[in-house]
């Protein structure tokens, strides 16, 4: 059965800081991993999808990677500004066969200015 | 373009009585799915339907039935409201044809059961 956990699960930084948050799955026989932003009382964001055969993806001030190998991924944010402040969640499928995903509880990010 | 709807957005329900959450995509999408986000739980799969015509149990579905109406329309109903079943429930969609199987989420429903 998939696990996920995400390292560190509180996060506050000032502004101007690069970080990394961590995620650890336990079954790495998996095509994709999704990286989602939630904000307090919101839905979810997606923010970054990256495919098996990749091993890192870009979006902006973000970065993500993923390593099968090892069961990882990170999440990269660059130059942490207020507005980046919300709660990170990693999401791998449940196994290579499934398109439902498992969440790990997340990295809830506090930039202050 | 909407993306992913849900209907309603907030719900108070006293225990016993029965409601069904309304989710639609406009994205063509073939997969739909239910999920359910507790505190200090994370987000939990409820149900999902692969395609138009099929639907399997995730990892919390006792107490819930689905509906996939047709291919845009996903629904979940509750028979008999617990106070368990307090939580906030996303719905959400993907499709593999292009080969990438990014899920969109809805903005979710606030179901209290008192």
């Amino acid at each position: 059965k998939q696990e996920v956990t995400q390292i560190p699960a509180a996060l506050s930084v000032p502004e101007g800081e690069n970080l990394v948050l961590n995620c650890s799955f336990t079954d790495s026989a998996i095509y994709n991993l999704q990286w989602f932003r939630q904000d307090p009382g919101k839905g979810l964001t997606s923010l970054l999808l990256i495919q098996s055969s990749q091993r890192e993806q870009t979006s902006g001030r973000l970065n993500a990677s993923l390593d099968k190998s090892s069961g990882r991924s990170t999440l990269y944010i660059a130059a942490s500004q207020p507005g980046d402040s919300a709660t990170y969640l990693c999401a791998p499928p449940a196994n290579q066969a499934g398109t439902a995903l498992i969440f790990g509880k997340g990295t809830t990010l506090s930039v202050s200015s | 373009n909407a993306g992913v709807t849900q209907t309603p957005k907030f719900q108070v329900l006293k225990t016993g009585q029965s409601m069904t959450l309304q989710c639609a995509q406009d994205m063509n999408h073939n997969s739909m799915y239910w999920y359910r986000q507790d505190p200090g739980m994370g987000l939990r799969l409820i149900y999902y339907s692969a395609s138009e015509g099929t639907t399997d149990k995730g990892e919390v579905p006792n107490g819930y039935n689905v509906s996939r109406l047709n291919k845009r329309e996903f629904s979940l109903r509750l028979e008999s409201a617990a106070p368990s079943q307090t939580s906030v429930y996303f719905c959400a969609s993907s499709d593999m044809g292009q080969g990438v199987d990014e899920q969109y989420f809805g903005p979710g429903t606030r179901l209290t059961v008192t």
